[in-house]
């Protein structure tokens, strides 16, 4: 089935490593996101890619890193987790800025 | 930008009861209004959108109205079932030109037995 495919599910992390939660998608849209969401905060934007080989920031991109080498891949890399980003992660996906987005599962991760 | 209120924060009916849902936005340039529905331990899911063309748009028991006027959009949800119960995510964008989509904060919707 065509959508987009996060790993890990899920993961423990031990403050101060370096993680990179991976994105694939098989939709060939251009832009790709990454969001967290956090009780009664709703979805915030970490940082965006419009197309491949582009990159922005989004509303809380401080402690995250990405990259967009291809039009299918979009992971986002925590340099030194600190336990505020405990948090679930979405990464998604619109076949054009602006226009529908689609979630994957996304990515609980705790770090402690 | 574009900024998006939800309300309320949490929203409790009786099964069969109608269930409304607002959102107002900021930006009166945005064109498109989706709307998400996230069960429990899942992933956000577009389950109905708006574009500032039309006024309102049905799909079976869900309804969405949008006031350009007013820059404010609801959900209406119709003869509510215990399945319904969801947090449910407005947003708002101007599409084309680079925009994101901008959420609202969500709303808890418990439809009670």
């Amino acid at each position: 089935i065509a959508g987009i495919t996060q790993a890990p599910t899920s993961q423990i992390l031990a403050a101060g490593r370096r993680m990179t939660l991976r994105c694939t998608q098989d939709m060939r849209h251009n832009a790709m996101y990454w969001y967290r969401q956090d009780l009664g905060l709703g979805l915030r934007l970490i940082h965006y890619s419009n197309t491949a080989g582009t990159t922005g920031k989004g509303e809380v991109p401080d402690g995250y890193s990405v990259s967009r080498a291809n039009t299918d891949d979009f992971p986002l890399t925590l340099a030194s987790a600190v336990p505020s980003q405990t948090s679930v992660y979405f990464c998604a996906s619109s076949d054009y800025p602006g226009s529908t987005i689609y979630f994957g599962e996304g990515s609980w991760l705790t770090v402690v | 930008g574009e900024n998006v209120e939800q309300h309320p924060s949490t929203l409790s009916v009786q099964e069969g009861d109608s269930a409304v849902i607002k959102c107002t936005y900021s930006d009166s340039a945005s064109n498109y209004f989706p709307w998400y529905k996230q069960e429990l331990g899942k992933r956000p899911q577009l389950i109905i959108d708006i574009r500032s063309n039309v006024g309102e748009k049905k799909d079976q028991r869900i309804a969405v109205t949008l006031n350009k006027t007013a820059k404010h959009f609801s959900l209406h949800i119709t003869e509510t079932q215990p399945e319904d119960s969801a947090v449910y995510f407005c947003a708002a964008t101007l599409t084309g030109g680079g925009n994101k989509l901008t959420f609202g904060t969500g709303t808890q919707l418990k439809v009670e037995l």
